[in-house]
C-alpha cells in the first residue's frame, strides 16, 4: 500500500519560516494537499493540488512538490499556526492516504 | 451554509455494532461523493470509506473491509457508516468529509467519538 512519511515534529520561532515535508514514492507525480488540525478541531484544508490555497487561507501558507517530496512552507509563522499538519495524496489502490502528521511548535 | 453533522458515536463492547450518521445541509447532497475518516486518540488521520453520489460504488480501507458498510439516503441528505465486529482498534473520532471544490476534503463535520471497550 502507498505510504506518506512526515517528520513527527518541527519547531520554529515566531516570524521565521517553517518547513514541513512529506515523502512518498513518486509523490511529485500525484497531487498533494495539506490539512491543519488544532486540538479538538476538525482538519482544515490549507493547500490543495500541491500549491493552491483555498479561499480564506493566509498567503503565508504555500506548498510545492517535486520528485518524492511535497513541502508545506509557512512564512512569518505566527503563534496561531501551532497545530498538527497532515499531508494527503491519492493512490489508485489505497485511495486517500494521509501522512502520519507533523506537530508544529512555535516557540 | 454547507454543514455536516455527525452523530451516533457511543461506548460499545468489543464485537458489538454501531451505526453512525452524518446529516448534510447547504449543498446538493446527491451530487457529491462522501467519505468517512477516523482519528484514534492521539493519532493521525485514516481514510475509512467512500461512496459515490448515487451510491452505486463504495470502497473501504483494508482495516475495515468486510466489517463496515457505508451507505447514504439522498432523500434524507444523510450519510451512514454501519460498523460491525468492532475491536478496540476501531476506537476513534469518526469524521464525515467531502470535496465541495473537487480537489480535496474541504468540508468536514465536527466528528463523533466511538469507544470500543469492555
Amino acid at each position: 500500500s502507498y505510504e506518506l512519511t512526515q517528520p513527527p515534529s518541527v519547531s520554529v520561532s515566531p516570524g521565521q519560516t517553517a518547513t514541513i515535508t512529506c515523502s512518498g514514492d513518486n509523490l511529485g507525480g500525484r497531487y498533494t494537499c495539506w490539512y491543519q488540525q488544532k486540538p479538538g478541531q476538525s482538519p482544515l484544508l490549507v493547500i490543495y493540488q500541491d500549491e493552491k490555497r483555498p479561499s480564506g487561507i493566509p498567503e503565508r501558507f504555500s506548498g510545492s512538490s517535486s520528485g518524492n517530496t511535497a513541502t508545506l512552507t509557512i512564512s512569518g509563522t505566527q503563534a496561531m499556526d501551532e497545530a498538527h499538519y497532515y499531508c494527503q495524496a491519492w493512490d489508485s489502490y489505497t485511495l486517500w492516504v494521509f501522512g502520519g502528521g507533523t506537530k508544529l511548535t512555535v516557540l | 451554509e454547507v454543514q455536516l453533522v455527525e452523530s451516533g458515536g457511543a461506548l460499545v463492547k468489543p464485537g458489538g455494532s454501531l451505526r453512525l450518521s452524518c446529516a448534510a445541509s447547504g449543498f446538493t447532497f446527491r451530487k457529491y461523493w462522501m467519505n468517512w475518516v477516523r482519528q484514534a486518540p492521539g493519532k493521525g488521520l485514516l481514510w475509512v470509506s467512500r461512496i459515490t453520489g448515487d451510491a452505486t460504488s463504495t470502497m473501504y480501507a483494508d482495516s475495515v473491509k468486510g466489517r463496515f458498510t457505508i451507505s447514504r439516503d439522498n432523500t434524507k441528505n444523510t450519510l451512514y457508516l454501519q460498523m460491525n465486529s468492532l475491536t478496540v482498534e476501531d476506537t476513534a473520532v469518526y469524521f464525515c468529509t467531502f470535496s465541495l471544490s473537487g480537489y480535496a476534503f474541504d468540508i468536514w463535520g465536527q466528528g463523533t467519538m466511538v469507544t470500543v471497550s469492555s
